[in-house]
């Protein structure tokens, strides 16, 4: 089955910004999601669709890809963005859905 | 206003079953595709299931060899997940998503999960 892979954690002070990476195989021909999740509440989509955000998503939220990686870039980040965030994809080989397994962003 | 609302969740003995329901308002039920996914206490996202909108597809992790079932009655607006041969491993905090018409749409409205324990 097709595998992504995110860093743990990544930290940053506020007003920097952040990138989360998402690495997979040609990556770069998946259509790529993205979730924030914060501790105690369901996930909340950020970004679809590699790069579109729904409405309410600050526009300091951005998706992003290359050929075996996808990124979630957020600028100017803010206490109220420290969260977990996962990558998602379809992967048409097999039919199946894929989580990366998360990276907890810290903001110092 | 979309709601998703899983329920059924509770303590069960290892290899046992237990079905979990789900249900959502505010949008066609019976248009929608809809996905389980599961959260281990502590762990990240894992997909469990898809199903289309009419039940004609599913797809489920293969990590569950086979035992988890995902399934829907329209009539009722309710999907639902039949847990067998139930580990400690399967225990989790299990949502209910929907939002695509399509079973490789993302699901952007999530329930707050129903939390199922597996233990003796």
């Amino acid at each position: 089955s097709y595998v992504v892979t995110q860093p743990p954690s990544v930290s940053m002070a506020p007003g920097q910004t952040a990138t989360i990476t998402c690495d997979g195989s040609k990556i770069g021909n998946r259509v790529i999601h993205w979730f924030q999740q914060k501790p105690g509440q369901a996930p909340v989509l950020v970004i679809y669709d590699t790069r579109d955000r729904p409405s309410g998503i600050p526009g300091r939220f951005a998706g992003s890809k290359s050929e075996n990686t996808a990124t979630l870039t957020i600028s100017a980040v803010e206490a109220g963005d420290e969260a977990d965030y996962y990558c998602h994809l379809w992967d048409p080989t097999s039919d199946r859905w894929v989580f990366g397994g998360g990276t907890k962003l810290t903001v110092l | 206003q979309v709601q998703v609302l899983e329920s059924g969740g509770g303590v069960v003995q290892p290899g046992k079953s237990l079905r979990v329901a789900c249900t959502a308002s505010g949008f066609t039920f019976s248009r929608y595709a809809f996905q389980w996914v599961r959260q281990a206490p502590g762990k990240g996202l894992e997909w469990v299931a898809v199903i289309s909108h009419d039940g004609s597809e599913t797809y489920s992790a293969d990590s569950l060899k086979g035992r988890f079932i995902i399934s829907r009655d329209n009539a009722n607006n309710m999907v639902y997940l039949q847990m067998n041969s139930l580990t400690p491993e399967d225990t989790a905090l299990y949502y209910c998503a929907s939002g695509s018409k399509m079973v490789r749409g993302v699901a952007n409205f999530w329930g707050q999960g129903t939390l199922v324990s597996v233990s003796s």
